[in-house]
């Protein structure tokens, strides 16, 4: 079964911070791997997704991730936070070729101070 | 921009009763899924659909759920019989096509309350 952990339930930044939010995830075969963030009253929305190719993937809004296959991981970065980025940010993984379901991790809150 | 739009916004109803919780996909999608978040907890998979019938779904959605698409545009996620734990956020998706570029797009979501 697949799983997705993030390291950081909570975190908290001063504006124009660098940010990195860990993201593992268990599974045996290839993935497609996703972050959604969702702000405060609003739905969730893709920042960014790994499909294959470039490892490195640049999504909306600064933010980019890093696929390291080897350690399982796909960190979300930003270099220079602001206080409109805070909100919830859920890694998510599923199984490439198919349309199946999203495993997500348990999601880290971030706050940005401004 | 198309979107996910999903009805109500906010259930409250008493254990036991039945509740239908309602989506509309985008428009030219051919997957849908419907996920559920506890307050406090991950956001859960619980079943997708495709070409009228269930494609996939987790331990989560047993014989108490189901869902349908009763017409070109609704897909609907009914439960029988609301238990307390059933409580959650509740998350429509779609997405258009399969193969590796299945990009879900979410609903703002259902707060369902049971008493």
């Amino acid at each position: 079964a697949q799983s997705v952990s993030q390291h950081n339930h909570h975190v908290i930044l001063s504006e124009a911070a660098s940010l990195e939010l860990g993201c593992n995830y268990s599974y045996g075969g290839t993935v497609n791997l996703f972050w959604y963030v969702q702000y405060p009253g609003q739905h969730l929305q893709l920042l960014l997704k790994y499909f294959s190719g470039d490892p490195l993937v640049k999504g909306i809004k600064g933010f980019e991730a890093e696929f390291i296959k080897s350690k399982f991981s796909f960190n979300l970065r930003k270099p220079s936070v602001q206080w409109s980025d805070t909100a919830e940010y859920f890694c998510a993984v599923n199984a490439r070729g198919g349309a199946d379901g999203l495993t997500f991790g348990k999601g880290t809150h971030l706050i940005i101070q401004p | 921009e198309p979107e996910v739009t999903q009805t109500p916004s906010h259930q409250v109803t008493q254990m036991g009763q039945e509740v239908i919780l309602r989506c509309v996909p985008i428009s030219n999608h051919l997957y849908f899924y419907w996920y559920r978040q506890i307050l406090g907890q991950k956001v859960e998979f619980l079943v997708s659909f495709y070409n009228n019938e269930i494609s996939e779904k987790s331990e989560i959605f047993d014989d108490q759920f189901s869902v349908e698409r009763p017409d070109g545009s609704n897909f609907t996620l009914k439960i029988r019989s609301t238990k307390l734990e059933d409580s959650a956020m509740y998350f429509c998706a779609s997405s258009g096509t399969g193969g590796t570029y299945n990009e879900q797009f979410f609903g703002p979501g259902t707060r369902l309350t049971v008493l």
